[in-house]
Formats: structure tokens, sequence, C-alpha cells
């Protein structure tokens, strides 16, 4: 089957916004979620889309759907080191779908 | 409060060895899964229970045994594993099987 595509690597500078994208292959799927992993640690959830949604937002989390082409966003503004980790979104219901991940690296 | 625990935090095995992997919640969650994840990679499902009861299995070999003695506890027996093996193991549970999944630290496991 298709992958749920991610880029691999983001790098930004302290204080910028980053985005993360996602393009998702299961137009079924009731919810979207976005999920940071720091290393050597588990899945945090950091937010979700309901599929009827065309965009959330949480504090300083943004996430953009596009359901006519696939595709997810998550802005991240006011970017910190804290920041820095593998981000996942992933699809599914019951069976989550989790994309290549994106590896953002932020610079002080 | 949206905490899954899970023990041990690492593992070294060899190949001959028995050994379980632990998930707890007491969240009420009715939904418990198990992941893998190998180094640089997006998580696997391996396998789902729901109320108790195995619903999916993603074709697992049977060196992986998943066990549900409650609704708060999920174990993963390992016996005659294999080097390839070696990954993190990620517990998840959720409200009910449709809703979001919460993820515990994971165990990282190592066959030799």
């Amino acid at each position: 089957g298709e992958d749920v595509e991610q880029s691999l690597f983001l790098s930004v500078r302290e204080g910028d916004s980053s985005v993360i994208n996602c393009t998702y292959t299961d137009s079924s799927s009731t919810y979207l979620y976005w999920y940071k992993q720091e290393p050597g640690a588990g899945l945090q959830l950091l937010t979700y889309i309901f599929s009827n949604m065309d965009m959330k937002q949480d504090q300083r989390l943004t996430v953009l759907l596009n359901k006519k082409d696939k595709h997810l966003s998550l802005r991240i503004a006011d970017t910190q080191t804290g920041d820095s980790a593998i981000y996942f979104c992933a699809e599914g219901t019951y069976k989550y779908i989790f994309g290549t991940g994106t590896r953002l690296k932020v610079l002080a | 409060d949206t905490e899954v625990t899970q023990t041990p935090k690492h593992l070294v095995m060899g190949m001959t060895n028995k050994k379980s992997l632990k998930c707890e919640q007491h969240m009420g969650h009715r939904a418990m899964y198990w992941y893998k994840q190998k180094a640089k990679k997006p998580p696997e499902l391996m396998f789902v229970y729901s109320y108790e009861k195995l619903s999916i299995n993603e074709s697992v070999p049977s060196r992986f045994s998943p066990e549900c003695p409650n609704s708060s506890l999920l174990n993963l027996h390992l016996h005659a594993l294999q080097p390839e093996d070696s990954a993190l193991y990620l517990c998840a549970s959720s409200q009910v099987p449709t809703e979001t999944q919460y993820f515990g630290p994971g165990t990282r496991l190592l066959v030799l």
C-alpha cells in the first residue's frame, strides 16, 4: 500500500515558525493526529483534527487539513529548542498508520 | 491523567530466553495496543485488544504472544526471539478502539 509521506528533516532557528507537512492516504479516517517523539522516548500526542474541519489551533500549534489533496500540516509558532524531536502524523481509526516522521532540529 | 506505564524500560535477552513486557493503564480504557518501532522508522501495529479480547493480530510471528489479564493490564510474552526483533516496543490505550490512542514510554529490547 501507499506510505503516509513526510519530509525527513527540517531545521529552523529558535523563535521562527516550523511547518511540518504530511500527505496521507486514507480519506475515510475520522481523525488525523500529530505525535511527538523525543530521543529514547514514547509518542506524545500533540493534537488531532476531526476530518470535517479545515483548521485547528491549540496554543502554539496550528493544524491545517486539505482533504481534497489529502494534505495535513502542523505549524509550530515561536519554535523552541525543546521542540527538537521527531514528529509523526497518523491516520486511521483503531489501526493507526504513521507517517515516515520528520526530524525537527531547532538551532539556538 | 493520560498515563500509560511500561516495564521494564530496557531488556536484554538471549535467543533462548523467555521474557515478558508489561503495560498498565488506569484510565478505564477498553482498548489496548502493542506496536513495534525499529530505529528511524515509524511504529507498526502488532496487536489490538478490545474489551480484553484480541481483535487484531497483524500477522505477528508466534514467538510474540500477547495477553490481556484484565482491562488495565496488557502483557507481551517473548520466546525464542531473533536479533532482528530488537526494537522499541510501545504500548498504547484508548477509551474504545476508535478513539485517540495514548502511548507509553516503551520498552527497548535487545536480542543477542
